[in-house]
This record gives structure tokens, C-alpha cells and sequence, in this order.
């Protein structure tokens, strides 16, 4: 069946860092995939999407290239701010179900 | 608005008790869920409702009973829970229950304690 798998964390970064942390999948036919994040004591917000091979979702800074020869779509950001320390979960929706990956916390440093 | 509103934001409860949790959103969407989430665990779906109706229950135990009065308003009732069902309880919404790229808009959850 369908999978995201994601680095494990957790990722200590010092302010205005680089950050990556990569998602790989599995998937039957052409997903959409997400990346969530869910800052401390709140629930799961989109950071960004792409729909199709080839798409840059981007936000806040942060982007990811949907990459379908290499199943993956990693989240990268230029220079992280404390304010970014978080759970990032991938995701992929193929079908009615979305599947999450198990998440990878980030804490930021000033 | 385009907020999911769950209330309560935490809840303490006996084994014997019964109590509800409710999530609301004014957004027109037609599909609104129920996600379990553990410590350092993604969200796991628990039921999904499509116009109101229930579309998908993932095997969850009758201790746990949804119920979607109408469009904008989704409920979990409980009762007879055990200490295991302790948990970060998110409700979440979509525009509408297909198989395209809906985003998942979340409210930020109930966090049940089970004693």
C-alpha cells in the first residue's frame, strides 16, 4: 500500500541554518503530496502541496520539488528562525485517504 | 473564517464517565473527520464524514460514537473509555470528500485524559 517515509528526527539547528529533512513514498499511480506542520499545543496546518511531477510548493520560506523519479519531495528552508521549531509531517494523498509520515521535530537554537 | 473550532481544549475524565467533544467550522465544507493523535505519533483517522453522513470508520471501538448534526458541527461522544484512549483528538475538514489534492484544515485539538 501507499507510504511516506520521513528522516527521524529530532533536527537541532542553530538560527539561520539550512534546513532539509526528506520524505520519500510509495505509491500506486501520481499523488498529491503535502508537507504539514504542528507547532506546540496546536493542531496540524498546511505548509505547502504539490499536485504533480515537476511542482515547487512553496511558503513561509520553505519549498519542496515533487520529484517523481526519486518518489521523494523534501522540505528545505535558506535560514530557520526559532519561530520554525515544530513537527513537520509529509504526506501523500492518492485516493480519498490522506497518509502521513511519522513526522520530524525540529527544535531551532538562538 | 476559516477556523476549525474544537472546544474543549482539555478534558479529564473517569472510566465510568460520559463526556463529548465538539468541533465546529463555518467554511461550507461538506466533509469533517476525527484524528487520534499520540505523543510523537502522526494523526490516525478515526471517521469521516461526507454531507453529513458516515463515509468511513476505521474499526474504532463503539466507545467512541460520532455523530454530524449538520453540516458545520461534528461530535465524539464518549463513554467507557480506558486509560489507553488517552490522546490528542483532532477534527478537520476538507471542502469535500473526493480523491483530488483536498487540504486538510485542522482545528487544534481536544487532548483527553483517561484516569
Amino acid at each position: 500500500g501507499d507510504s511516506v517515509t520521513q528522516m527521524e528526527g529530532p533536527v537541532t539547528l542553530s538560527e539561520e541554518a539550512f534546513l532539509t529533512i526528506n520524505c520519500t513514498y510509495t505509491a500506486t499511480g501520481y499523488p498529491s503530496l503535502f508537507w504539514y506542520v504542528q507547532y506546540p499545543g496546536e493542531g496540524l496546518q498546511l505548509l505547502l502541496k504539490a499536485t504533480k511531477a515537476d511542482d515547487k510548493g512553496s511558503n513561509k520560506g520553505f519549498e519542496a520539488t515533487y520529484r517523481k523519479e526519486t518518489t521523494s519531495f523534501h522540505l528545505e528552508k535558506g535560514s530557520v528562525q526559532v519561530s520554525d521549531s515544530a513537527v513537520y509531517f509529509c504526506a501523500l494523498k492518492e485516493g480519498f485517504k490522506t497518509i502521513f509520515g511519522a513526522g520530524t521535530r525540529l527544535f531551532v537554537k538562538a | 473564517d476559516t477556523e476549525v473550532t474544537q472546544t474543549p481544549k482539555h478534558l479529564v475524565m473517569g472510566m465510568t464517565n460520559k463526556k463529548s467533544l465538539k468541533c465546529e467550522q463555518h467554511m461550507g465544507h461538506r466533509a469533517m473527520y476525527w484524528y487520534k493523535q499520540k505523543a510523537k505519533k502522526p494523526p490516525e483517522l478515526m471517521f469521516v464524514y461526507s454531507y453529513e453522513k458516515l463515509s468511513i470508520n476505521e474499526s474504532v471501538p463503539s466507545r467512541f460514537s460520532p455523530e454530524c448534526p449538520n453540516s458545520s458541527l461534528l461530535n465524539l461522544h464518549l463513554h467507557a473509555l480506558q486509560p489507553e484512549d488517552s490522546a490528542l483528538y483532532l477534527c478537520a475538514s476538507t471542502e469535500q470528500y473526493t480523491s483530488g489534492a483536498n487540504v486538510l484544515t485542522f482545528g487544534a485539538g481536544s487532548r483527553l485524559t483517561v484516569l
